[in-house]
This record gives structure tokens, C-alpha cells and sequence, in this order.
């Protein structure tokens, strides 16, 4: 069935470095969500892209779905000690449910 | 988010006993979700509903029960709880189909 991959699984940078986490679908995406989960908390919806090559910015980070739609990255410029947590791309899995990646963990130094 | 509720926020139950876990949204949104979490293994649907008395199984529905006789909740009962069923479990809701899913806090739940 569909799947979702994140890389890289787990990154640990030092406050003002910037970070990368990649998602890549089996398939063609309608549309691609990302969440963020910090320690001990819930998922929260940060932003939903849909057109190909799209690209969309939110302060310091950027998220940017591929051409061919398979797949997508959200980027942080500058990390901050905020930013610490779990990043998860999802996409379509059915008429109406999703299928999350496993997330990047992300810890930030001071 | 206070529009979707979780409760309990943790539980410890011990194994073969029935527990329920309830999800209360105020949004009136159509869609809801369970989903566990477990490290290595992600978030992964449980049940979801599209609307009331709509429901339908996801990735790993075995051992749970949900029902939605009301479309603001969305309880799911572990029949017999086993020791694999030690998880995070979150609820989510959404207003549109498959756009921007908003998630409760999660319920801890350890069977012992």
C-alpha cells in the first residue's frame, strides 16, 4: 500500500545550523502534509502543499513539494532551541485518510 | 487545541480487562481518527469515521471497537486489552477529507 519515507531519522544540530528532513512516497501525491510533534505532545498541522513545484514559507522554514509530486522537504534555516521535536510529512492513503511518515527527530543544541 | 478532547489522559489496566478511550470534538467535524503511536513505528490508523455511524478499519484494527453514534464523539474500546496494546493513542479530527488533521492530546495507556 502507500508508504511515506523520512530521512534522515534522527538529527541533532547546534542552535543557528540549519536542517533538512526529506519525504518520499511509492506514488503520486494529491498533496502533502507536514505536522510537527514537540516532546511529550500531539501532532500539530503546520501546512498542506498541493500544486507541483510548490513552495511555501512559514518565518524561517520552507517546505517544498517535488515536480513529480513523490516528494517533498521542509527545510528550518537557523535553528532555535524552539524547534526541537518530531517532524512528520503525511500523505493521501485512501478517500479520506492519511499516512504518516515516521517522523525526523530533531534536538538543538544551545 | 481545546476543541478535541481526550480522556483519560493516562490509564494502566491490566491484561484480558475492557477499556474505553473517548474523543470529544466541538468542531462538528466530519471526520474523525484513532491512531496509536509507538517508537519504530510511527502513527498508525486504527479507525477512522467519515461521518456519523460511518466507520471503517485502518492499518491496525484488531482487538479495537469504535463507534460514532454522535458526530462529536468518537470512543474506542480495547475488547480484551493485551500488552502489545501499550501505546500512545491519539485522536484527530478533520472538516475536510484528508486536509489538516488536528489531533487531541493522547491518552498513555500502559496494560500491565
Amino acid at each position: 500500500g502507500q508508504q511515506v519515507m523520512q530521512i534522515p531519522q534522527y538529527q541533532h544540530v547546534q542552535e543557528g545550523e540549519d536542517f533538512t528532513t526529506y519525504c518520499n512516497s511509492s506514488t503520486t501525491l494529491s498533496n502533502i502534509q507536514w505536522y510537527k510533534q514537540r516532546p511529550g505532545g500531539h501532532p500539530v498541522f503546520l501546512i498542506q502543499l498541493v500544486k507541483s513545484g510548490e513552495v511555501k514559507k512559514q518565518k524561517r522554514l520552507t517546505f517544498q513539494f517535488g515536480e513529480a509530486k513523490k516528494n517533498s522537504s521542509l527545510h528550518i534555516t537557523a535553528t532555535q532551541t524552539t524547534d526541537v521535536g518530531t517532524y512528520f510529512c503525511a500523505g493521501p492513503a485512501g478517500y479520506s485518510t492519511l499516512t504518516f511518515g515516521k517522523g525526523t527527530m530533531l534536538l538543538v543544541s544551545p | 487545541d481545546a476543541g478535541i478532547t481526550q480522556s483519560p489522559r493516562y490509564k494502566i489496566t491490566e491484561t484480558g480487562r475492557q477499556v474505553t478511550l473517548m474523543c470529544h470534538q466541538t468542531w462538528s467535524h466530519s471526520y474523525m481518527f484513532w491512531y496509536r503511536q509507538d517508537l519504530g513505528h510511527g502513527l498508525r490508523l486504527i479507525y477512522y469515521s467519515a461521518a456519523a455511524d460511518i466507520t471503517d478499519k485502518g492499518e491496525v484494527p484488531d482487538g479495537y471497537v469504535v463507534s460514532r453514534s454522535k458526530t462529536e464523539n468518537f470512543p474506542l474500546t480495547l475488547e480484551s486489552a493485551t500488552r502489545s496494546q501499550t501505546s500512545v493513542y491519539f485522536c484527530a479530527s478533520s472538516e475536510y477529507r484528508n486536509y489538516g488533521y488536528t489531533f487531541g492530546s493522547g491518552t498513555r495507556l500502559t496494560v500491565v
